[in-house]
């Protein structure tokens, strides 16, 4: 079974308006942690956001923020005011542990297009 | 601060010769690395984990004796590709976890390999 699921391959969005991105998960460990990464098309991991299994209030970080919705087990990422630069591959991961060391999981990723 | 380091950039070798993919953590030291492995328009797939003065653990279908690792340093783990074939081209990305801080991966630029 996929432990992370990212559904859409692909999403357009106008610029300045805001999008999400689906993300849900599959663990029966209880401590875990979620992460977010933008991959532009030069390639690198650009780390956006974090939500711990434990944490009671859903992260934001600027204009990133991740709805966290433990029973559903979903871990959107709404992005506000897109911009030209968000264009990107957006991937979605799982940690099934809270310790750094242990195994990250991603999804298979959406492709996001800001549309000028 | 937290820059994470690979070289080369890019690689292009022929059928059989191996090649070796430098990973550095250039401001923080780092017990653990991580290398993933990403075909194009696909997820990051964890190959294996490196531990600095240990030997490194692979996921489950990486050849060890294909895909050797070995984290000299606590700023530097190296993945040599040995009798690379076409198969192997792909994108290889390293990631390294902070001694001092354990929670996120910090990911380097990727390196693009191509085998003729």
């Amino acid at each position: 079974a996929q432990k992370i699921t990212q559904t859409q391959p692909g999403m357009f969005v106008q610029e300045k308006e805001a999008v999400t991105l689906d993300c849900t998960y599959d663990t029966s460990d209880p401590s875990y942690g979620l992460f977010w990464y933008k991959q532009p098309s030069s390639g690198e991991m650009i780390f956006l956001i974090y939500q711990g299994s434990y944490d009671q209030q859903n992260a934001t970080e600027g204009r990133y923020s991740l709805n966290f919705q433990k029973a559903r087990k979903s871990a959107n990422l709404v992005i506000s005011a897109s911009q030209l630069g968000d264009s990107a591959m957006y991937f979605c991961a799982m940690r099934e542990g809270l310790e750094g060391y242990q195994k990250v999981t991603f999804g298979t990723g959406t492709k996001l297009q800001v549309i000028p | 601060g937290a820059v994470v380091s690979q070289h080369p950039s890019w690689v292009i070798c022929k059928s059989g010769t191996s090649v070796k993919i430098e990973c550095r953590s250039l401001d923080f030291q780092a017990t653990t690395m991580f290398w993933y492995r990403q075909f194009p328009k696909q997820s990051l797939m964890l190959m294996a984990t490196s531990n600095e003065g240990s030997k490194a653990t692979y996921e489950q279908g990486v050849e060890k004796d294909k895909f050797l690792i070995n984290h000299a340093s606590l700023t530097l783990s190296t993945l040599t590709v040995t009798s690379a074939h076409p198969e192997d081209s792909s994108f290889y990305i390293c990631s390294a976890l902070p001694l001092t801080s354990g929670d996120e991966q910090f990911f380097g630029p990727g390196t693009r390999l191509t085998v003729l």
